[in-house]
C-alpha cells in the first residue's frame, strides 16, 4: 500500500498518560497535516509541515500537544498528560505542494484515541 | 476565519433517486471548495474540487457540484444514487493564497436503500 499510513489504528490510555502517534506520508509528498475528528463532526485542522518545518499550528493545539517531522518524512504527534477530552480520531494527510493552488490531500485511516 | 455549514446530518434515499447535499460557507475572500467522501471503514477521499473557472465541477463516480458565489454555496449533486454511494460526505473550504488548512463541515451521512 503506497498511501498514507498511521500507527497505531487504535490507542486506549488512562487519563494522565502520554501517547504518541506516527504518520508515514506518501513518499514524495512534502506537506504533512494533522487533523482531529470527534464523533459527529468534521475533521479540525491541528498543524502542518512543509518538509521538516512546522509552518502553522491551530489554537486547538494546546501546550500538551507536540508534533515533529524531523527529516521531512514521517511525523509524530505526542499528547502529554492526556485528558478525556482528547478522545478523538487523529488523522494525518499529505500532499505534494508545488506552489500552485491545485493541492490534493491524501488522508490516512487515522488513529482512534480513547482516554479512560 | 472561515466556517462551513452542512444542514443535512442524515439523508436516506432509495436507489435511483436524485441527490442534493447542501453546503454553505462563510468567508469574505476568495476560496477553494472541496467535497470529500468517507466510505464505511475507509479513509477520506477527494470527490471533487473547485479552484476557479467553470462553477460547475464534475468529480468521480458521477458526482458534480455547483459553486454559486452570491449564495456562498457549493451543493453536491448526483442524478441517480446507487447503494454503493452510502457514505459520509464532507464539504470543506480553504482560503486562496493564505492558510493551507482546510475547514470542514460536520458532514452528511447518506444512506442509500437497495
Amino acid at each position: 500500500d503506497t498511501g498514507v499510513s498511521q500507527d497505531p489504528r487504535h490507542k486506549i490510555t488512562k487519563r494522565g498518560q502520554n501517547v504518541t502517534f506516527r504518520c508515514d506520508p506518501i513518499s514524495e509528498h512534502n506537506r504533512l497535516y494533522w487533523y482531529r475528528q470527534t464523533l459527529g463532526q468534521g475533521p479540525e485542522f491541528l498543524t502542518y509541515f512543509q518538509n521538516e518545518a512546522q509552518l502553522e499550528k491551530s489554537r486547538l493545539l494546546s501546550d500538551r500537544f507536540s508534533a515533529e517531522r524531523p527529516k521531512g518524512s514521517f511525523s509524530t504527534l505526542e499528547i502529554q498528560r492526556t485528558e478525556q477530552g482528547d478522545s478523538a480520531m487523529y488523522l494525518c494527510a499529505s500532499s505534494l505542494a508545488n506552489g500552485g493552488a491545485d493541492e490534493k490531500l491524501f488522508f490516512g485511516s487515522g488513529t482512534q484515541l480513547s482516554v479512560l | 476565519a472561515q466556517s462551513v455549514s452542512q444542514h443535512n446530518h442524515h439523508v436516506i434515499l432509495s436507489e435511483a433517486a436524485s441527490l442534493e447535499l447542501g453546503c454553505n460557507y462563510s468567508y469574505g475572500g476568495t476560496v477553494n471548495l472541496f467535497w470529500y467522501v468517507q466510505y464505511p471503514g475507509q479513509h477520506l477521499q477527494l470527490l471533487l474540487k473547485y479552484f476557479s473557472g467553470d462553477p460547475l465541477v464534475k468529480g468521480i463516480k458521477g458526482f458534480e457540484a455547483e459553486f454559486i458565489k452570491s449564495k456562498f454555496s457549493f451543493n453536491l449533486r448526483k442524478p441517480s444514487v446507487q447503494w454503493s454511494d452510502t457514505a459520509e460526505y464532507f464539504c470543506a473550504v480553504n482560503a486562496q493564497g493564505s492558510a493551507r488548512q482546510l475547514t470542514f463541515g460536520s458532514g452528511t451521512q447518506l444512506t442509500v436503500l437497495p
